[in-house]
C-alpha cells in the first residue's frame, strides 16, 4: 500500500491560514470518510488533530479544520501562530491495508 | 485519562526477533469498541501502521509486515504486545503503541521507544 501524497513543506507568516494537501485514491481518502490528521512535534509523539474528515477532538482549538474533495483530503490552520509549527500527517482507512499514512508536511511558521 | 506506555528491548541484533508491550493505564484493555495498534517512524521518515488488535482478540496487519508481525493482548497485566520477527536494520524506528477509543482515529499515543536494529 503506498503513502498517501503530501507536500514536503509548506510555509505561513503568523496570523496567515495555510492549507496540507493529502491526496490517495478511490481506494482510500475517496472512498471512506474515515481521513485523520495528525501534529507532531520534534521528540514528541503525534497528536490528533482532526478525524472523520473534518471532526476536531476535545481540546483542539478551532483554528484547525478538515475537508475532503474527490481523493484529496485537506488540513486548513487559520490565525497561524509559532506554535503550530511542526509536521502534519493525515491518515486514511483503506481497503487493503486497512490504514495508511501520508509521508508528512513540514510548516514552517515564518 | 487512558494513558499507554511502551517497554522492551532498545537493541536487537539483525535476524533476531523485536519485542515490545504496551502498558495501559487508566481504563481497562478489554473497553468494547477499543482496537489497540502499534505504529513505527523511522529516524527521520513518516509513519507506517503496522498493526492492531480489537478487544475481542481479532488481529489486522499491514501487509507489507503480515508475515513477521504477531500483536498479543494480556489481559491479566492490562498490556498488549508486539512481536517482529526476522528484524532487518530497515526495523529500525521509533515505535509507539497508540489506541482508538472515543473516535475512529488514532487518539491516544504513547511516547514512543527507540529501537535500533545492528549487530
Amino acid at each position: 500500500q503506498s503513502a498517501l501524497t503530501q507536500p514536503a513543506s509548506v510555509s505561513g507568516s503568523p496570523g496567515q491560514s495555510i492549507t496540507i494537501s493529502c491526496t490517495g485514491t478511490s481506494s482510500d481518502v475517496g472512498g471512506y470518510n474515515y481521513v485523520s490528521w495528525y501534529q507532531q512535534h520534534p521528540g514528541k509523539a503525534p497528536k490528533l488533530m482532526i478525524y472523520e474528515v473534518s471532526n476536531r477532538p476535545s481540546g483542539v482549538s478551532n483554528r484547525f479544520s478538515g475537508s475532503k474533495s474527490g481523493n484529496t483530503a485537506s488540513l486548513t490552520i487559520s490565525g497561524l501562530q509559532a506554535e503550530d509549527e511542526a509536521d502534519y500527517y493525515c491518515s486514511s482507512y483503506t481497503s487493503s491495508s486497512p490504514w495508511v499514512f501520508g509521508g508528512g508536511t513540514k510548516l514552517t511558521v515564518l | 485519562q487512558l494513558q499507554l506506555q511502551e517497554s522492551g528491548s532498545g537493541l536487537v541484533k539483525p535476524s533476531q526477533t523485536l519485542s515490545l508491550t504496551c502498558a495501559v493505564s487508566g481504563g481497562s484493555i478489554s473497553s468494547g469498541g477499543y482496537s489497540w495498534s502499534w505504529i513505527r517512524q523511522p529516524p527521520g521518515k513518516g509513519l507506517e501502521w503496522i498493526g492492531y488488535i480489537y478487544h475481542s482478540g481479532s488481529t489486522y496487519y499491514n501487509p507489507s509486515l503480515k508475515s513477521r508481525v504477531t500483536i498479543s493482548v494480556d489481559r491479566s497485566k492490562n498490556q498488549f504486545s508486539l512481536k517482529l520477527s526476522s528484524v532487518t536494520a530497515a526495523d529500525t524506528a521509533v515505535y509507539y503503541c497508540a489506541s482508538r477509543t472515543v473516535t475512529t482515529a488514532f487518539d491516544i499515543w504513547g511516547q514512543g521507544t527507540m529501537v535500533t536494529v545492528s549487530s
